[in-house]
């Protein structure tokens, strides 16, 4: 079966850096995609691996280990909005249609 | 670009009724996905159409919902008769056949009573 693990919740100080991991066991990947979520709203797209290494995009980062299947999210500069749900979705390809499998998500909550 | 767009946004009705909800996917996205999101969890697939095409709908409940997908464009997903444990965001989403993101809808928040 498709199975995605992430934390629950994290906690982290404004201005500071944190790092949320995702490992997944999946058939037929086809990419590893980060969406932000703020409560009582749609997932928005943040970031997107396909082959191994980093993508940086302004404050946020993400890294991918195809042979790991592991993949962590970095946000730095850490802000009070930056407080919401990160959820990893795994594309997959198994029969030439995308299809989307998402994680449970990350609850994060930036301090002050 | 407008994005895509759902309706109700809120709906509350009583066990055993309809609801059904409706999706307007972004100009020229062939894939359309209906999501459902119970609270504190992750959005989980209900069904993925491609173009006016089914292409998974291996995690819906097909003795009480439906979807549909005319045209290839607008959809409609719905729930008859509902049960409590369908109180859930009802998220649609939509792709380029060959892009690279899923573009997400607002969502419709259920509540089953």
């Amino acid at each position: 079966g498709q199975n995605i693990d992430q934390p629950t919740e994290m906690t982290a100080t404004e201005g500071a850096i944190v790092q949320i991991n995702c490992t997944y066991q999946t058939s037929g990947f086809n990419g590893l995609f980060w969406y932000q979520q703020h409560a009582g709203e749609a997932p928005t797209f943040l970031s997107y691996n396909v082959l191994d290494g980093l993508e940086e995009k302004g404050r946020f980062s993400s890294f991918l280990s195809r042979s790991k299947g592991y993949s962590y999210l970095l946000l730095k500069e850490l802000q009070m909005k930056d407080s919401a749900s990160y959820l990893c979705a795994v594309r997959l390809d198994p029969s030439g249609t995308y299809k989307y499998i998402f994680g449970t998500g990350t609850r994060l909550k930036v301090l002050a | 670009e407008a994005g895509v767009a759902q309706s109700p946004r809120y709906k509350i009705i009583e066990k055993r009724q309809s609801v059904a909800f409706w999706c307007n996917p972004i100009s020229g996205h062939a894939t359309l996905y209906w999501y459902q999101q119970i609270l504190g969890q992750g959005p989980k697939l209900l069904i993925q159409f491609q173009n006016n095409g089914v292409v998974d709908d291996s995690q819906l409940p097909k003795d009480r919902f439906s979807a549909e997908r005319l045209k290839g464009v607008d959809s409609t997903l719905k729930i008859q008769p509902a049960k409590l444990e369908d109180s859930a965001v009802y998220l649609c989403a939509s792709s380029l056949a060959w892009n690279t993101e899923a573009f997400f809808g607002q969502g419709t928040r259920l509540t089953v009573v």
